[in-house]
């Protein structure tokens, strides 16, 4: 089925480094959501987006609706080991309620 | 956001076997939706479960594989039907609350042996 390009695959990063990834698609989305899954766990919903350019913070995390509604960012300032995981975009699109999740980015923070 | 548990949490079975996975909502939703992860791999919607008719399945996934059952608005159940190792994944049920944003539940983690 469809996903969305989510970069970077992977990130390595220090205790108290920010970090970028972001999401990307051919087509137009009305929802862009952002989750974080931990082992064994089901992804956990972080920042639900709505509007084209909304920007919305979520303790240490932000993330950004893309204007151009085909894309979408998720900042994460002061990194701390428990910030580990994978990080999924998900987008919906018009008339649907189907979400269609990005490929993931593996976060290691490392003390 | 809604309390969503799943049973059983993880099994190991023998291929050509069935297993039914329940999922459990604390509240009345309408949209209740089954997933499957892959490992090491995103996630994958299988179908919408539709209360008191027929899922609506994806491409690529069938009924007579994946029966769903939702009985009510608070509860529903994926079989999966004569496994094989392929099928071995993570299944997650989601259900939307409000605004769209869906919220899954802890999987199934099943090994097909």
């Amino acid at each position: 089925g469809q996903q969305l390009n989510q970069s970077p695959q992977s990130m390595f990063i220090q205790e108290g480094e920010d970090v970028s990834m972001n999401c990307t698609s051919s087509s137009i989305f009305n929802t862009w959501l952002w989750y974080k899954q931990e082992p064994g766990e089901g992804p956990v919903l972080l920042i639900a987006l709505y509007k084209a350019g909304e920007l919305t913070s979520n303790g240490r995390l932000t993330a950004q609706f893309g204007i151009t509604r085909k894309d979408s960012f998720l900042n994460i300032s002061a990194s701390i080991p428990s910030d580990v995981g994978i990080y999924f975009c998900a987008g919906l699109g018009y008339n649907t309620d189907k979400l269609i999740f990005g490929t993931g980015t593996r976060l290691q923070v490392f003390p | 956001s809604a309390v969503i548990s799943q049973k059983p949490s993880r099994d190991i079975c023998q291929r050509g076997t069935s297993l039914t996975i329940q999922c459990q909502v604390d509240s009345q939703v309408t949209m209740m939706f089954w997933y499957r992860q892959q490992p090491g791999q995103s996630l994958t919607l299988i179908a919408t479960a539709n209360q008191g008719s027929e899922a609506t399945y994806e491409s690529g996934f069938v009924i007579d594989k994946f029966p769903i059952s939702r009985p009510n608005l608070t509860f529903s159940t994926l079989t999966v039907s004569n496994m094989s190792p392929e099928d071995s994944s993570i299944y997650l049920c989601s259900v939307v609350i409000s605004s769209a944003a869906q919220y899954f539940g802890p999987g199934t983690r099943l090994l097909v042996l």
